[in-house]
């Protein structure tokens, strides 16, 4: 069964520094990634994604992800935190069928940015 | 903005009570989902919706109900509301006919259960 883990629910980092979020997948199929960001009292909102061709993937924001399949990993980076980043991030794996389209998601991370 | 809107934004009700949520889109997608956030366990897949009557149970179905419709309605009933079910619930949309497709969220219901 297809499953998503975030490592770490809290990132601090300070403005302009290297933001890493860390997303590991479990899938026995070729897997559909998703990163999502959610600010408070908001819906989530797609960040960007990972379907086929190539590995690495930009995003809004300045985010990208690489699709690592030896690692069954996903890492949301981003080369310099802006306070505006701060908010909840979370991972996701599509599964089932195109019928389905479900997502799993990961447990979500919290990143702070101090000035 | 893929035109969801979820009622209400809030809620409080007591324990026993019955519950509905509605999500409302604007596209006519075929593809809706209700899923609850919690803290620590992200966002977890309640029931979802494949089309007109056609709904399955995610993997927190336990004390939930759908319903829909019409295409544009997907709503949500907690037949006898507990505090375990005291939780944030979003609507999703599947805008993409492929399963590599994003869904689009709502901006939540909280609800609180007394």
């Amino acid at each position: 069964a297809q499953s998503v883990t975030q490592l770490g629910s809290h990132v601090s980092v300070s403005e302009g520094a290297l933001v890493l979020l860390r997303c590991n997948y479990s899938s026995s199929v070729p897997p559909y990634l998703f990163w999502y960001v959610q600010y408070p009292n908001q819906g989530l909102q797609l960040l960007l994604k990972y379907t086929t061709g190539a590995t690495l993937v930009k995003g809004i924001n300045g985010f990208e992800a690489e699709f690592k399949k030896s690692e069954t990993s996903f890492h949301l980076t981003k080369p310099s935190a802006h306070m505006s980043d701060a908010a909840e991030y979370f991972c996701a794996v599509s599964v089932g069928s195109s019928n389905t389209g479900k997502l799993i998601f990961g447990q979500g991370t919290t990143l702070q940015v101090k000035p | 903005d893929a035109g969801i809107t979820q009622s209400p934004r809030h809620k409080v009700t007591e324990t026993g009570t019955p519950v509905t949520l509605r999500c409302h889109q604007t596209e006519n997608h075929r593809y809706m989902y209700w899923y609850r956030q919690d803290p620590g366990h992200g966002l977890r897949l309640i029931h979802y919706s494949y089309g007109v009557k056609d709904t399955d149970k995610g993997e927190v179905s336990d004390g939930y109900s759908v319903s829909r419709s019409k295409t544009e309605d997907f709503l949500l009933t907690l037949e006898s509301a507990t505090s375990s079910q005291t939780s944030v619930y979003f609507c999703a949309i599947r805008t993409g006919t492929g399963v590599n497709s994003p869904l689009h969220f709502g901006n939540g219901t909280r609800l609180t259960v007394t």
